[in-house]
C-alpha cells in the first residue's frame, strides 16, 4: 500500500521559510515522479510543483506564484520528498499535499495522496 | 495558467445521473489528454476518479465515467448515490505545469 506522509508545516511570519518532508513507502521511490499541491483554507486545489525521478533527468517544474520562492528536492536514500519554501507570503498559506502516480516515466494523474500539512503565513 | 471553469454546483436525487463539466483551453485540455477528476470529501485528501480523460483507476465505481469533446472535459456520476456528494475537481495537463479546475459542489436531493 502506498502510504504518504507530510510533515514540516505551522505557522510562519510573512518573509520566512519553512521545509517540508514528504515519508514515501509502499512504492518504488527512486522511479517516481511526486508532486506537491496546495489548498488554501475553503478553496480549490492548486498545483505547486513537480520532480522527475533522477533516472528520468531529475528536472523540476513550478507554478508560476511559487516559482523563484520554492524549490523540491528528493533523497531516494531515505525516500523521501522536499519543499523548501522561502519568501513566504499570506497567500501561501494552504494545506500541503505530496502526491504521486502510478505510472512511471511521467506523471499523467495524482494518483495517491498524503493527509497533508498546514501551513499558516501570518505576523 | 488559469484554473479550469467548473459550475460552482450541481445537484440530483438519488439514482439520477448527473454530469460536471471542465472548460479550459487549446493549451491545457484541448491539446492533451491527460485531463483527470478529483472527488474530495470535506477534510479529506482528494481521491483520483478518472485518469487520462476516461481511464477509471481500479476501485473506482464504475458510476464515474470521463470523457472530453474540444476544450471541455466531463465527468458524469450515474446512478447518484448519498456517498457521492462532494467536491469535484477537474485538472488538465498543460506543457510542463498543471492546472486545476474551480471546483463543483455535488449535492444529493
Amino acid at each position: 500500500e502506498v502510504q504518504l506522509v507530510e510533515s514540516g508545516g505551522g505557522l510562519v511570519k510573512p518573509g520566512g521559510s519553512l521545509r517540508l518532508s514528504c515519508e514515501a513507502s509502499g512504492l518504488a521511490f527512486s522511479k517516481a515522479w511526486m508532486s506537491w499541491v496546495r489548498q488554501a483554507p475553503g478553496r480549490g486545489l492548486e498545483w505547486v510543483g513537480r520532480i522527475w525521478s533522477n533516472s528520468d533527468g531529475g528536472t523540476t517544474d513550478y507554478a508560476a506564484p511559487v516559482n523563484g520562492r520554492f524549490t523540491i528536492s528528493r533523497d531516494d536514500s531515505k525516500d523521501i520528498l522536499y519543499l523548501q519554501m522561502t519568501s513566504l507570503k499570506s497567500e501561501d498559506t494552504a494545506v500541503y499535499y505530496c502526491t504521486t502516480t502510478s505510472a512511471i516515466g511521467w506523471l499523467p494523474s495524482f494518483d495517491y495522496w498524503g493527509h497533508g500539512t498546514l501551513v499558516t503565513v501570518s505576523s | 495558467q488559469s484554473a479550469l471553469t467548473q459550475p460552482a454546483s450541481v445537484s440530483g436525487s438519488p439514482g439520477q445521473s448527473i454530469t460536471i463539466s471542465c472548460t479550459g483551453t487549446s493549451s491545457d485540455v484541448g491539446r492533451y489528454n491527460l485531463v483527470s477528476w478529483y472527488q474530495q470529501h470535506p477534510g479529506k485528501a482528494p481521491k483520483v476518479m478518472i485518469s487520462e480523460v476516461s481511464k477509471r483507476p481500479s476501485g473506482v465505481s464504475s458510476r464515474f465515467s470521463g470523457s472530453k469533446s474540444g476544450n471541455t472535459a466531463s465527468l458524469t456520476i450515474f446512478g447518484l448515490q448519498a456517498e457521492d456528494e462532494a467536491d469535484y475537481y477537474c485538472c488538465s495537463y498543460a506543457y510542463n505545469s498543471y492546472v486545476f479546475g474551480t471546483g463543483t459542489k455535488v449535492t444529493v436531493l
